[in-house]
């Protein structure tokens, strides 16, 4: 069964960091491009990170570029988001999230979800 | 950017009807559309795909439509488990970008 489980939330006051861990299981990471998308309090999904299979392409959202670094341990069958200089506007559920490709090539995204994990910056 | 615009924001609908939601893409986006549905507290869930391609697992009372900028969600039957957000994405280009959801009530 494939599970994403993302931990390492929590409080922190503005300015300070944290580091999200994404540990995949039922599946070899190592063979999936893999997202980060947040979900502000009662508000909608945003994608603010992706890294290639092979790390060899990563992107950010204009809103966390410079703060936030995306990385993975293939070894150890992990994602991470460094979160560094943390907002309030930074408060948000923050998913995980793989994608595949289906039998005729064509990428499927977002196919498997963590299942989010709270971070909320505040003094 | 592509900016995704989703219509209804809201709508209520009762058992058993045919629900229709519309996502408009700001620029050609091909097929790259995907849909998700979120239930509260919940993780999204992925239904379709390159527009019109059903994830596997998904009952096939979802369905979706359309090309370059405009698209469409169809719920055929709805039933109590689909009251939720449902949200389109376009994936054709970097930043990615989600609409803003439809919440389905009941009425």
């Amino acid at each position: 069964e494939v599970q994403l489980v993302v931990s390492g939330g929590g409080l922190v006051q503005p300015g300070g960091s944290l580091r999200l861990s994404c540990a995949a299981s039922g599946f070899t990471l190592s063979s999936y491009d893999m997202k980060w998308v947040r979900q502000a309090p009662g508000k909608g999904l945003e994608w603010i990170s992706y890294i290639s299979s092979s790390r060899s392409t990563i992107y950010y959202a204009d809103s966390v570029k410079g703060r936030f670094t995306i990385s993975r341990d293939n070894a150890k069958n992990s994602l991470f988001l460094q979160m560094n200089s943390l907002r309030a506007e930074d408060t948000a559920v923050y998913y995980c999230a793989r994608d595949d490709f289906d039998s005729r090539g064509r990428r499927v995204p977002f196919d498997y979800w963590g299942q989010g994990i709270p971070v909320t910056v505040s003094s | 950017d592509i900016q995704m615009t989703q219509s209804p924001s809201s709508l209520s609908a009762s058992v058993g009807d045919r629900v229709t939601i519309t996502c408009r893409a700001s620029q050609d986006i091909s097929n790259y559309l995907a849909w998700f549905q979120q239930k509260p507290g919940k993780a999204p869930r992925s239904l379709i795909y390159f527009s019109s391609s059903l994830q596997s697992g998904v009952p096939s009372k979802f369905s979706g439509s359309g090309s370059g900028t405009d698209f469409t969600l169809t719920i055929s039957s709805l039933q109590p488990e689909d009251f939720a957000t449902y949200y389109c994405q376009q994936y054709k280009s970097y930043p990615l970008t989600f609409g803003g959801g439809t919440r389905v009530e009941i009425k």
